[in-house]
C-alpha cells in the first residue's frame, strides 16, 4: 500500500459525459501527478500540481482539467468523453515535487467509455 | 530524459535470481536510473534508484556499470508475486522535468 488513494476504482460512462476522478496523496506529500495508461499509448504523464498550483503539463487534452485543493487532494475532470478516453488513470504523489523525488502511485481508476 | 532499452520479456524460475537489464547509452551525468514495476494493472510500484553507485534495498539491488550506459536490476530470490512489467526510467536529478517517462518495460514471468 503506497498511501495514495484514488476513487472510484471503476467508472463506466457514455460518450459525451463528464466524470471526476479523485486522488488523496500520501500524508505530508505536497505534489500530485496524474498519469493515463491506455493500451496503445502506455503510461503517459498528464499534469502535476504542487501545493495547489499547477507545476507541469504533459499530453493533457483540453477536455481534461485538474485541480488541487487546500487539503491537498486532487481531482481530474474529464469532459466530452470519447471512446478513446477509456483507460487507467493513476495518481502519484511526492513530498515536494522536485524532479529527483520518488513518486508513489495509487491503485488507479479504470474508466470505460461506452 | 535519456531513452532506455529493455528486453520485452524474460522468464525466471521461482527462487532464482532475476536479472533485468536496461541500456541507457545516452544518459547524462546528472540523470538517475529509476526502476518501477507494475503488477497487472495495479499502480506502478517504486523499487529502487541510483546515480552511479550500486544500490540495495529490501526489494532489489541495482548494478550500474562504470560508464553508466547500462544497469541491471536484480531480484535475488524471485517469487510468483514478482511477475510484473518492470520499467527502467532515466530522469534528470534537477530542473523542471518532473514527469516519469515510461517505456514499454520488461514483462518478467516467474515460473513455479
Amino acid at each position: 500500500d503506497s498511501g495514495v488513494t484514488q476513487t472510484p476504482k471503476h467508472l463506466i460512462t457514455a460518450t459525451g459525459q463528464r466524470v471526476t476522478l479523485r486522488c488523496s496523496p500520501r500524508s505530508g506529500d505536497l505534489s500530485v501527478y496524474w498519469y493515463q495508461q491506455s493500451l496503445d499509448q502506455g503510461l503517459q504523464f498528464l499534469i502535476q500540481y504542487y501545493n495547489g498550483e499547477e507545476r507541469a503539463k504533459g499530453n493533457i487534452l483540453e477536455r481534461f482539467s485538474a485541480q488541487q485543493f487546500p487539503d491537498l487532494h486532487s481531482e481530474l475532470n474529464l469532459s466530452s468523453l470519447e471512446l478513446g478516453d477509456s483507460a487507467l488513470y493513476f495518481c502519484a504523489s511526492s513530498v515536494g515535487g522536485l524532479s529527483q523525488e520518488t513518486q508513489y502511485f495509487g491503485p488507479g481508476t479504470r474508466l470505460l467509455v461506452l | 530524459d535519456a531513452k532506455t532499452t529493455q528486453p520485452p520479456s524474460m522468464d525466471c524460475a521461482e527462487g532464482r535470481a532475476a536479472n533485468l537489464p536496461c541500456n541507457h547509452s545516452t544518459i547524462s551525468g546528472n540523470e538517475y536510473v529509476y526502476w518501477y514495476r507494475q503488477i497487472h494493472s495495479q499502480g506502478p510500484q517504486y523499487i529502487i534508484h541510483g546515480l552511479k553507485n550500486n544500490e540495495t534495498n529490501e526489494m532489489a539491488s541495482l548494478i550500474i556499470t562504470e560508464d553508466r550506459k547500462s544497469s541491471t536490476l536484480i531480484l535475488p530470490h524471485a517469487t510468483l508475486r514478482d511477475t510484473a512489467v518492470y520499467y527502467c526510467i532515466v530522469r534528470v536529478a534537477r530542473g523542471s522535468n518532473y514527469k516519469l517517462t515510461f517505456g514499454k518495460g520488461t514483462l518478467l514471468t516467474v515460473n513455479p
